[in-house]
């Protein structure tokens, strides 16, 4: 089936430092990929969508400068946490849709924690 | 914003019970999908029911719809200890945005 490939899956780093987060289908072209951001013990909640080769769509509340996302091929969009804090530690999952079925496909999530 | 509540939020049974949770959201939707979280870990994707359909089973799954109430349910039927895990239900545009429920933590224990 349909893989999509989140790196890295978990990194640590200190606050005041980016991370770049990277989301990729593996044997499939997404037109439109997604990122959510999941703090423990709660839901998934949608941060963004991103088309490829235009600008994301931020979510109400979610600062698009803090978190750059690029969505430069059908294959890759990256999530980066600019100037990271202890807040940011989360868990952040991307999907990818294809773009010939619709089909829509999880990353494994990346865990940042920022100390 | 969260569109789905879910009840309920935690489930423990004993395997071979069945385990029951409900979703409820709030407005018109495309169609509704559950999914599965292990602790940590990324999301499998269950079974997607669209906004037409009233039932779908996929093995021990059994997904019903009615958008006359606004509301889905999850049966597992026969649990097993593997079953462990969080459930979402998550309603989905037809472009792929999804908008998730709060999860409910189910627990079968052996």
């Amino acid at each position: 089936g349909a893989v999509v490939s989140q790196h890295p899956s978990w990194v640590i780093c200190k606050s005041g430092t980016s991370v770049k987060i990277e989301c990729r289908s593996l044997d499939f072209q997404a037109t439109t990929m997604f990122w959510y951001r999941q703090f423990p013990k709660q839901s998934l909640m949608l941060m963004a969508t991103s088309n490829e080769g235009s600008k994301a769509t931020y979510e109400q509340g979610v600062e698009k400068d803090k978190f750059l996302i690029n969505h430069a091929s059908l294959t890759l969009s990256t999530l980066t946490v600019t100037s990271a804090h202890p807040e940011d530690s989360s868990f952040y999952i991307c999907s990818a849709r294809a773009g010939d079925t619709g089909e829509l496909f999880f990353g494994e999530g990346s865990r940042l924690t920022v100390l | 914003s969260q569109q789905g509540e879910e009840d309920p939020q935690a489930l423990s049974i004993q395997e071979g019970e069945n385990a029951t949770m409900n979703c409820s959201y709030k407005t018109s939707i495309n169609n509704l999908q559950w999914y599965r979280q292990n602790s940590g870990r990324g999301l499998v994707h269950l079974i997607l029911i669209r906004s037409n359909e009233r039932e779908k089973h996929s093995g021990r799954l059994r997904v019903t719809l009615d958008t006359s109430k606004k509301s889905s349910s999850l049966l597992i039927t026969a649990s097993r200890a593997a079953d462990t895990a969080s459930y979402f239900c998550a309603t989905g545009t037809s472009y792929g945005k999804l908008t998730f429920g709060q999860g409910t933590i189910l627990t079968v224990h052996p």
